[in-house]
């Protein structure tokens, strides 16, 4: 069970626009600590996606966008492409009983 | 060209140990905190641990809270981890990953990553 929630997968057709959701609680982003994302293509590493609710690195299309709002925080990517195919994942920090940084369960996208 | 290579993952059995390293080059991986992630085979991210860029901040999950140790070289620029204890639910893949430069520890993020080296507990 993970602290941050993600829907396990979504899907959409290339050129659609699809969001994933992360919901956490007062101790996470509730709080007002910032949620990042990461790209995990397939077989490979985790790569920063989102920083900051809302920042891309350089080298990240625009086609990503994060935002966040109260207890949630979203990943909307327009647009799509079959190279999005992957697993995306939300983290933040926890200031409950025990600090902690905290991931999503994931979110595996489907481009149909 | 960032790039962090992690090694020392192998087989071990229920209650012995592995050392796991992370050389970084093409960054100066002293100015930064540095962590490590875990994930089991076909599951989701899992943070280990991490340590500060001038090592006052060292945290660890609950999980292996006792068990693992995390260190640093800043003369090496590598990081460590010892996974003491070992148990068959650490079984993984584990990514050293490091934060950005001039954020606070805890609120910080996961910049670059290795390829990760697979850790299996069995008997």
């Amino acid at each position: 069970q993970s602290v941050l929630t993600q829907p396990p997968a979504v899907s959409g057709a290339p050129g659609q626009r699809v969001t994933i959701s992360c919901t956490g609680s007062g101790s996470n982003i509730g709080a007002g600590y910032d949620v990042h994302w990461y790209q995990q293509l397939p077989g490979t590493a985790p790569k920063l996606l989102i920083y900051a609710s809302s920042h891309r690195p350089s080298g990240v299309p625009d086609r990503f966008s994060g935002s966040k709002s109260g207890t949630s925080a979203s990943l909307a990517i327009t647009g799509l492409r079959p190279e999005d195919e992957a697993d995306y994942y939300c983290q933040s920090y926890d200031n409950g009983l025990s600090r902690s940084w905290v991931f999503g369960g994931g979110t595996k996208l489907t481009v149909l | 060209e960032v790039q962090l290579v992690e090694s020392g993952g192998g087989l071990a059995q229920p209650g012995r140990s592995l050392r796991l390293s992370c050389a970084v080059s093409g960054f100066n991986s002293g100015d930064s905190a540095m962590h490590w992630v875990r994930q089991p085979p076909g599951k989701g991210l899992e943070w280990v641990s991490g340590i500060s860029a001038n090592r006052d901040i060292i945290a660890y999950a609950d999980s292996v809270k006792g068990r693992f140790t995390i260190s640093r070289d800043s003369a090496k620029n590598s990081l460590y981890l010892q996974l003491n204890s070992l148990r068959p639910e650490d079984t993984a893949f584990y990514y050293c990953a490091t934060g950005p430069l001039g954020y606070d520890f805890w609120t910080g993020f996961l910049h670059f990553w290795g390829q990760g080296t697979l850790v299996t507990v069995s008997s």
